[in-house]
């Protein structure tokens, strides 16, 4: 089943604690993004991979990191997270095959709901 | 800056009555159009996509979206609200930089 998995999927933390949320998809999908969810702002995309160590900005990176080392893995690492951090978090992937039918839908993670405290 | 407008927080129709979600973008170039639903406690699930060609995009579960390049629209629509149609939906673009942008979401709410 093609899919896009995200742990943990609830995790409250405390001010300054390093903390990775880990994304995996099984699609062979070039890019990978992620996005915080907030109530009013929708979703704003973190950061995003076009490929293996290819990376780069989107609207809000401040305050995180990502590395993408394989394919199929784009954790998110909050190294030092702040009360403003406290959000829904989501992984997505997609084909950059963009003649494809199915390109470039992307496939959502459940979520991680991050409370930083 | 790139954007994506959803102006409505919530939207209220009466089953079997046609819905309409709005959606407008202020992207660069000839962008890709989404929309997306959410579900409770659930990551958001692909509807339609407008890429190129017929302005009128059909999607999953009978919505469509109609995309007018001149008012920069790409609004949602169904013929027929179903109460499980209530759910949150987003407006998204994708730019050719690979960059997308989500609209802030409308709440529709199908009353029986």
């Amino acid at each position: 089943e093609a899919q896009v998995t995200q742990n943990p999927r609830y995790l409250i933390t405390v001010t300054g604690k390093k903390l990775t949320v880990t994304c995996s998809q099984n699609m062979n999908h070039e890019y990978m993004s992620w996005y915080r969810q907030d109530p009013g702002l929708g979703l704003r995309q973190i950061y995003y991979s076009m490929n293996v160590e290819v990376t780069d900005k989107g609207d809000v990176p401040e305050g995180y990191k990502v590395s993408r080392k394989e394919k199929r893995n784009f954790p998110l690492i909050l190294e030092s997270p702040s009360p403003n951090q406290t959000s829904l978090y989501f992984c997505a992937s997609s084909s950059l095959d963009w003649t494809s039918s199915f390109g470039p839908q992307a496939f959502f993670g459940q979520g991680t709901r991050l409370t930083v405290v | 800056a790139q954007s994506v407008a959803q102006p409505e927080d919530q939207v209220n129709v009466a089953e079997g009555n046609p819905l309409t979600v709005k959606c407008t973008y202020s992207v660069s170039g000839n962008p890709y159009l989404f929309w997306y639903v959410q579900y409770p406690n659930r990551g958001l699930q692909f509807l339609l996509k407008y890429i190129t060609g017929d302005n009128l995009v059909k999607g999953s579960y009978g919505f469509e979206a109609e995309f007018n390049k001149s008012q920069t629209s790409f609004h949602l629509k169904k013929p027929s609200a179903l109460v499980s149609d209530s759910a949150l939906y987003f407006c998204a673009a994708g730019d050719t930089g690979n960059q997308f942008y989500f609209g802030t979401g409308t709440s529709l709410t199908v009353i029986p």
